[in-house]
């Protein structure tokens, strides 16, 4: 089974400052790609970047950036100059492209509720 | 900007009740998807649908769930017997043929099961 954990339930980080949410995954296969979605607290689910297992150089999008690690498996959000617009619940997700009828599907970390203060 | 859109935003039943939640991809996308996401949880793939078909769907997809493309531009979600462990947000995603780098999301309609 695909796993995606995401260890931080919440982070406090002072607007301007940076911040990084911690996503790890635990797949056999070669080629898959991981997101990152904001979720505010209206609810929606915002996509925010995209990193590709083959990709060489880390995904950014603006003030995000992804801190991706193939070995360790890990694929970290980096927040640059956080805004208190950022305050909401960010989720790690990953989908796998050679895998037949699963093609697209998003298997979801628990999400870390990130707090942004003045 | 295009955008998947969903209706009703909050939709209020009764146990037992039927219910369609409604859904329009984005035009030239070709692959859909039900999650859901009860409160305070992590969200869960229900079904993915392409070429008028079912691709995949998950455990939590049992006979009460079924989805439909029933004209060119919607895609439904109907629970037959509504239970009260179905209260969630249920969101629709769409994305375009093999690509994989981006999913788009509705705002969701939030089930609420009395």
């Amino acid at each position: 089974a695909q796993k995606i954990t995401q260890t931080q339930p919440g982070m406090f980080v002072q607007e301007k400052e940076a911040v990084t949410l911690d996503c790890t995954y635990d797949t056999s296969d070669q080629s898959y790609g991981l997101f990152w979605y904001k979720q505010p607290s209206s609810g929606e689910m915002i996509f925010l970047i995209y990193q590709g297992s083959y990709d060489e150089q880390n995904a950014t999008e603006g003030r995000y950036s992804l801190n991706f690690q193939k070995a360790r498996k890990s694929a970290n959000l980096v927040i640059s100059a956080s805004q208190l617009g950022d305050s909401a619940m960010y989720f790690c997700a990953m989908s796998f492209f050679d895998r037949g009828s699963t093609l697209g599907r998003l298997y979801f970390g628990r999400g870390t509720q990130l707090t942004v203060w003045p | 900007e295009p955008e998947v859109t969903q209706t009703p935003s909050h939709q209020v039943t009764q146990m037992g009740q039927e219910v369609i939640l409604r859904c329009v991809p984005i035009s030239n996308h070709l692959y859909f998807y039900w999650y859901r996401q009860i409160l305070g949880q992590k969200v869960e793939f229900l079904v993915s649908f392409y070429n008028n078909e079912i691709s995949e769907k998950s455990e939590i997809f049992d006979d009460q769930f079924s989805v439909e493309r029933p004209d060119g531009s919607n895609f439904t979600l109907k629970i037959r017997s509504t239970k009260l462990e179905d209260s969630a947000m249920y969101f629709c995603a769409s994305s375009e043929v093999i690509r994989m780098d981006e999913q788009y999301f509705g705002p969701g309609t939030r089930l609420t099961v009395t």
